[in-house]
């Protein structure tokens, strides 16, 4: 069955970079596509960005110039980076898999990593 | 950006009730709604797309509709695994976005 699990670091200090570890099983990274969205406590989703099956990568513009998504697809696995990091990046992340044109839904959710930003 | 403006924040409904969340897009997005059910510590799960096309598995009491840009997600019969919170999603143009969510209590 189709599975994907975040892996990272919980806590990073402001201004650091966020690295983050999206792995898949059970559906290949060259037929699915996979996005990053992430959960301030208590508050609501916002969709990070997206990896297409075909390497292809879009991002939502309010994070655009701080963030980065790659993959490996011979270890299943999608990479989140993003830089300059502040206490507002306090959030959940999950990664999901991402429906092509036009069904950009997602259908299949990781557990989620919560990340801390703090001192 | 799409906004999707989503109501109510909250409500109370009794078991066996019906009950109806709304999402308003700022733009025609074309029947491109999806809906999600969260419980407390877990990921969304997706219930409905393409406005009203229900996803495998999701029991048949969850029903999706729309109005021009209005968007409705129905509960019928409502059961006490039915808490949780509901969030509208518009996968129709860049950057995808969000309605605020609806958090649905039963009595």
């Amino acid at each position: 069955q189709v599975q994907l699990k975040e892996s990272g670091p919980g806590l990073v200090q402001p201004s650091q970079t966020l690295s983050l570890t999206c792995t898949v099983s059970g559906l290949s990274l060259t037929s699915n596509s996979v996005s990053w969205i992430r959960q301030p406590p208590g508050k609501g989703l916002e969709w990070m960005g997206v990896i297409w099956s075909n390497g292809g990568t879009d991002y939502n513009s309010a994070i655009k110039s701080r963030l980065s998504i790659s993959r490996d697809t011979s270890k299943s696995q999608v990479f989140l980076k993003m830089n300059s990091l502040q206490t507002e990046d306090t959030a959940m992340y999950f990664c999901a898999r991402t429906g092509q044109w036009p069904g950009h839904y997602f259908d299949y959710w990781g557990q989620g990593v919560m990340v801390t930003v703090s001192s | 950006d799409i906004q999707m403006t989503q109501s109510p924040a909250s409500l109370s409904a009794s078991l066996g009730e019906t009950v109806t969340i709304e999402c308003l897009a700022s733009e025609d997005i074309y029947s491109n709604l999806a809906w999600y059910q969260q419980k407390p510590g877990k990921s969304p799960q997706l219930l409905i797309y393409d406005a009203s096309s229900l996803q495998d598995g999701v029991p048949s009491r969850f029903s999706g509709s729309e109005s021009g840009t209005q968007y409705s997600l129905e509960i019928n019969s409502l059961q006490s695994e039915d808490a949780a919170t509901y969030f509208c999603q518009q996968h129709h143009d860049y950057p995808f976005t969000f309605g605020s969510g609806t958090k649905l209590e039963i009595k």
